[in-house]
């Protein structure tokens, strides 16, 4: 049982767009930043966003982040085919003292 | 560019012992506190510890406190995973893991070496 709580699962066509929700309390999300990893199958993950809205150099800005309250948002526009992928976020927990993710959410492109 | 080399994984007995090392270069790596994160087969990811840029502070999930020993030597520029007592719960892909400057996320990984606890 991850800490923070994602969807299992996301679909979407080809060049619409899809949310990815990720929700957690207080000690994690409500007061620490939020980063967004993606993972294709057989690799280690790659940073999406950090800081709950920025990007790291090359990644395209059709990857967007938001925080609200106790819960987190990754957006991607004008989905493509190399997006299926599994998508994680991650925080820091201040009372368990931990980095904590969330339990990922795959994303499949129709 | 930053790279970051595990290596030591296997298949190891419960209850045996195995230590993974992560050879870290492109970077001023005595500077960085360093992480290892792992990902049991078909699951997500799960943080195990971390230790400070000159080793003299360590934390650790609950599932590896008191089993598993995070250090580092920094003029070999390699950080190191102790495992002992391990589990079958224990079998995932182990990444070493650093966090971009100023930043919250992780920026770098390596590409994780597979350890398998089993008899």
């Amino acid at each position: 049982q991850s800490v923070l709580t994602q969807p299992p699962s996301v679909s979407a066509a080809p060049g619409q767009k899809v949310t990815i929700s990720c929700s957690g309390s207080s000690s994690n999300i409500g007061n620490n930043y939020v980063s967004w990893y993606q993972q294709l199958p057989g690799t280690a993950p790659k940073l999406l966003i950090y800081d709950n809205n920025k990007r790291p150099s090359g990644i395209p800005d059709r990857f967007s982040g938001s925080k609200s309250g106790t819960s987190a948002t990754l957006g991607i526009t004008g989905l493509q085919t190399g997006d299926e992928a599994d998508y994680y976020c991650g925080t820091w927990d201040s009372s368990l003292s931990a980095e904590v993710f969330g339990g990922g959410t795959k994303l499949t492109v129709l | 560019e930053v790279q970051l080399v595990e290596s030591g994984g296997g298949l190891v007995q419960p209850g045996g012992s195995l230590r993974l090392s992560c050879a870290a270069s492109g970077f001023t790596f005595s500077s960085y506190w360093m992480h290892w994160v792992r990902q049991a087969p078909g699951k997500g990811l799960v943080w195990v510890s971390r230790i400070n840029s000159d080793g003299s502070s360590t934390s650790y999930a609950d599932s590896v406190k008191g089993r598993f020993t995070i250090s580092r030597d920094n003029a070999k520029n390699t950080l190191y995973l102790q495992m002992n007592s391990l589990r079958a719960e224990d079998t995932a892909v182990y990444y070493c893991a650093r966090k971009e400057d100023d930043s919250s996320g992780f920026g770098y990984w390596g590409q994780g070496t597979l350890v398998t606890v089993s008899s």
